[in-house]
This record gives structure tokens, C-alpha cells and sequence, in this order.
């Protein structure tokens, strides 16, 4: 079975500047896929980032890139020019290649805020 | 509607009781899934369906749980006899297709259920 593993269970950054989220999991499969989510007060998962295992580039959107070792099986989110908007929960997911196994797996969480 | 929604978005029932709980998945997305989070942790999968069947329903914790969907769109996830252990966040999402390498889960924003 997959785990996902989130050891920092809160982080604080100063508004406009960079923070890094850490995420490591353990699998024994080749193909999969990796997630960042944000959880906001509002309950709401929102898709941050995703990035396939068979891609050696690093996904970014906007403000959000990771790092992602899959030797090292570590997967992290860094968050650039942070904002205030950025400040909510935010989880790391995977989720198995083959047909028949789309759940996805969350770590605990990491509870990010910005200070102004 | 644009997004998954879900029904009630709170609901406090006494131990013993049976509650069900609402799903609406984005329209045309074929794939449903739910999860658990119980407070400060992450996301615990339960079950999910393609089409109106449930090919894996590994994360139901007892048989106290049960889902249902019809008609490839609204589901309902059952728990009867309630326990104070079943009090958590009952999150759905839905996606395009189980297993499509473009897949991505779209959550609601969750059912708060207290037993009292």
C-alpha cells in the first residue's frame, strides 16, 4: 500500500516571499501521479498542482512549482511571491497509474499561513 | 451547476441514528468518489464509482456504511446506527473518467457530521 508522508504540520512565510511544503511517499509502483491540494476555511479541495512520474520535468503553475525526486520519492511545493489568499491547508496526494486503483492517498496536511 | 456540490453541509444527529448524505457530481463526469477527514488529518478514501457501479469499495469502515448512485450522477452515502467516531468532514468529488491519465478529482465542499 502507498503512503504519503507530511512532516511539517505548519509553516509560516512573510507575504512575498518563497516557501517550500515537503512531501515524501512510499510506493512500489513506476507509474503514478502526485498532487497538491489546498484546503481553504471554506472546506473546499482545490487542485494546486499535479505531475506525472513519467515526466522528469518539474509541473509549475503561475506561483507554484515542485520538486519532484522520484528516486528520493520526495515531492515538494514551493510557493513563490506568497499571498495572503495563499493561507489554507494544504495536502499531498498520489494516486496509482492502473485501472482500478484511482483513489487517491493524502498525507496529513500542512497548515501554511502568511503573515502580512 | 459548475462544480460538485453536496447536502447538508452540516448535520448533527444523536448516537444511534441513521443519516444519509448527498452527492451532485459535476455533469457528464461519469467517475464519483468519497472521503473521510476526520478533524486535522487528511483525506481517507471509502468509495468510488464508475458509472452506477462501485468497483472498489476497500475503504467503507464497517457495514454501517453504504453508497449508492443512480442515473450516473447523484450519490448517497448511508451510515446507520451512527457512533460518535463516524463525526468528520464527507467529502465528494467527481472526474471525467476512473483511470484516464487526464483525470483529475474536483471535490465539493464537504457534509459536517456530528454525532452527538
Amino acid at each position: 500500500a502507498q503512503t504519503v508522508t507530511q512532516s511539517q504540520p505548519e509553516m509560516s512565510v512573510q507575504e512575498a516571499e518563497t516557501v517550500t511544503l515537503s512531501c515524501t511517499y512510499d510506493t512500489s509502483e513506476s507509474d503514478y501521479y502526485l498532487f497538491w491540494y489546498k484546503q481553504p476555511p471554506s472546506r473546499q479541495m482545490i487542485l494546486v498542482i499535479r505531475q506525472e512520474a513519467y515526466k522528469q520535468q518539474n509541473a509549475t503553475e503561475n506561483r507554484f512549482s515542485v520538486n519532484f525526486q522520484k528516486a528520493a520519492k520526495s515531492f515538494s511545493l514551493k510557493i513563490s511571491d506568497s499571498q495572503l489568499g495563499d493561507a489554507a491547508m494544504y495536502f499531498c496526494a498520489y494516486r496509482s497509474y492502473s485501472f482500478g486503483n484511482e483513489k487517491l492517498t493524502f498525507g496529513t496536511g500542512t497548515r501554511l499561513t502568511i503573515i502580512p | 451547476g459548475a462544480g460538485v456540490s453536496q447536502s447538508p453541509s452540516n448535520k448533527v444527529t444523536e448516537k444511534g441514528k441513521d443519516v444519509e448524505l448527498r452527492c451532485d457530481p459535476i455533469s457528464g463526469h461519469t467517475a464519483l468518489y468519497w472521503y473521510r477527514q476526520r478533524l486535522g488529518q487528511g483525506l481517507e478514501f471509502l468509495i468510488y464509482f464508475q458509472g452506477n457501479s462501485a468497483p472498489d469499495k476497500s475503504g467503507l469502515p464497517s457495514d454501517r456504511f453504504s453508497a449508492e448512485r443512480t442515473g450516473e450522477s447523484v450519490s448517497t452515502l448511508t451510515i446507520q446506527r451512527t457512533q460518535q467516531e463516524d463525526s468528520a468532514v464527507y467529502l465528494c468529488a467527481s472526474s471525467t473518467r476512473a483511470g484516464a491519465s487526464t483525470d483529475t478529482q474536483y471535490f465539493g465542499p464537504g457534509t459536517r457530521l456530528t454525532v452527538l
